[in-house]
């Protein structure tokens, strides 16, 4: 069974730093993009960020740039996602999702994170 | 960026009957050179992550109910539920992967039972 498990989240002050994780199994994980995307509360899906099967593309949001950086180890089927300069804006749910490609397909139960003083 | 915009935010469907769920792209998701619309479509229940449903407009993903249908071309498309179940009670979400990111989402449409 393909599964995609997120862990990391938590509760952190603005300006503050998270490393979210992803483990993956039930798939091939180093023959796959993946991506985040993340979910404020009660509100829609915002694309956070991809990286390629082989770490050599990277993409972002406008919102996260320069503060957010995706990154993979294919030998432990992880991917991660640096947060830095968190900002209250940031408090979300935080999905991964293996790229099928170019649509999302599974989704993970996703970790949340809360930016809050 | 491409805005996706979503019709209606909120619908009632009696069970059984027919729900149709509206979605509008600023620019066209129409790749010229495989005929391919760059759109799927999602569904969120309560607490769960999102489920792919439909892919490339109208391919239906493995497993997915045949009530479950997606239509349109070039700026225009439509999710169908022809008869709709006590269990599709959910949000719907539409999302273009034309070209380079960012991949934008609808901003989703909340199906309920009349």
């Amino acid at each position: 069974e393909v599964q995609l498990v997120e862990s990391g989240g938590g509760l952190v002050q603005p300006g503050g730093s998270l490393r979210l994780s992803c483990a993956a199994s039930g798939f091939t994980f180093s023959s796959y993009a993946m991506n985040w995307v993340r979910q404020a509360p009660g509100k829609g899906l915002e694309w956070v960020s991809y990286i390629s099967s082989t770490s050599t593309t990277m993409y972002y949001a406008d919102s996260v740039k320069g503060r957010f950086t995706i990154s993979r180890d294919n030998a432990k089927n992880s991917l991660y996602l640096q947060m830095n300069s968190l900002r209250a804006e940031d408090t979300a749910v935080y999905y991964c999702a293996r790229d099928k490609p170019l649509r999302f397909d599974p989704w993970g139960q996703g970790t949340l994170v809360t930016v809050s003083s | 960026d491409i805005v996706m915009t979503q019709s209606p935010e909120y619908l009632a469907v009696s069970l059984g009957e027919r729900a149709t769920i509206n979605c509008k792209s600023s620019q066209s998701v129409l790749y010229s050179s495989n005929n391919k619309n760059y759109l799927a479509w999602y569904q969120q229940k309560p607490g769960q992550p999102p489920k792919l449903l439909v892919y490339w407009a109208s391919t239906r993903e493995s497993g997915v109910p045949d009530r479950f249908s997606g239509s349109g071309s070039g700026t225009d498309f439509t999710l169908t539920i022809s008869s709709l179940q006590a269990e599709d009670v959910a949000v719907y979400y539409c999302q273009q992967y034309y070209s380079t990111p960012p991949w934008t989402f609808g901003q989703g449409t909340k199906l309920e039972i009349k």
